[in-house]
């Protein structure tokens, strides 16, 4: 059982880049976030999705694009990378309980944009 | 303010102490309450969770809930170093299937 993985692990852009960071999660979990982390800052929601089909924006969604085609997977996109989006990237996926989300997280992905 | 407030630390403690580590939250409706730990360059992993008041054991760590006080707080028993890590806690946003976190606070436990 790999639960939430994400590739690649790190990487490097040159600003006006595009690029999408992938994430895959195996518990069949209805719900999926895309967070970033900077330091002072703690975790961020980027985007969340509640099931295939459904996504909403969160705190910062500006600049990024996401889609949910399938149960399993939950891809971000970078269309025009800015040196702004240099953070670590996680991608959670939960499930409800008692009105709870019990979520579990990626390794993340490191993005520098130069 | 913040929904969920945390002090950032650093705290740093000998081994074997206690730790307290600490959250405040605004929205007394807030019911469920999480604790992750975060390891340097890895993503957080659920520690424990409650739901509603009260107290929660699960080996050497204790989570607390006071919703009078609306604080939250995490109890580590005889620490060891190897629980160095940032710790947050987080809680479902009302009305939304998402989590709002503290800022997380880094723990250092020095043998």
């Amino acid at each position: 059982n790999a639960g939430v993985t994400q590739t690649p692990k790190f990487q490097v852009l040159k600003t006006g880049q595009s690029m999408t960071l992938q994430c895959a999660q195996d518990m069949n979990h209805e719900y999926m976030s895309w967070y970033r982390q900077d330091p002072g800052m703690g975790l961020r929601l980027i985007h969340y999705s509640v099931g295939a089909g459904i996504t909403d924006q969160g705190e910062v969604p500006n600049g990024y694009n996401v889609s949910r085609s399938t149960t399993e997977d939950f891809p971000l996109r970078l269309l025009s990378a800015a040196p702004s989006q240099t953070s670590v990237y996680f991608c959670a996926s939960s499930y409800s309980n008692q009105g709870g989300y019990i979520q579990y997280f990626g390794a993340g992905t490191r993005l520098s944009v130069l | 303010q913040k929904e969920v407030e945390q002090d950032p630390g650093p705290l740093s403690v000998p081994e074997g102490a206690i730790v307290s580590l600490n959250c405040t939250y605004s929205n007394s409706a807030f019911q469920y309450f999480m604790w992750y730990r975060q390891y340097s360059r890895k993503g957080p992993e659920l520690l424990m969770y409650t739901y509603s008041s009260g107290n929660k054991e699960d080996g050497r760590f204790t989570a607390q809930v006071d919703k009078s006080s609306k604080y939250i707080s995490l109890f580590i028993r005889d620490s060891q170093p190897s629980d160095s890590a940032t710790y947050l806690c987080a809680t479902p946003q009302l009305g939304a299937q998402k989590l709002v976190f503290g800022q997380g606070t880094r723990l250092t436990i020095n043998p």
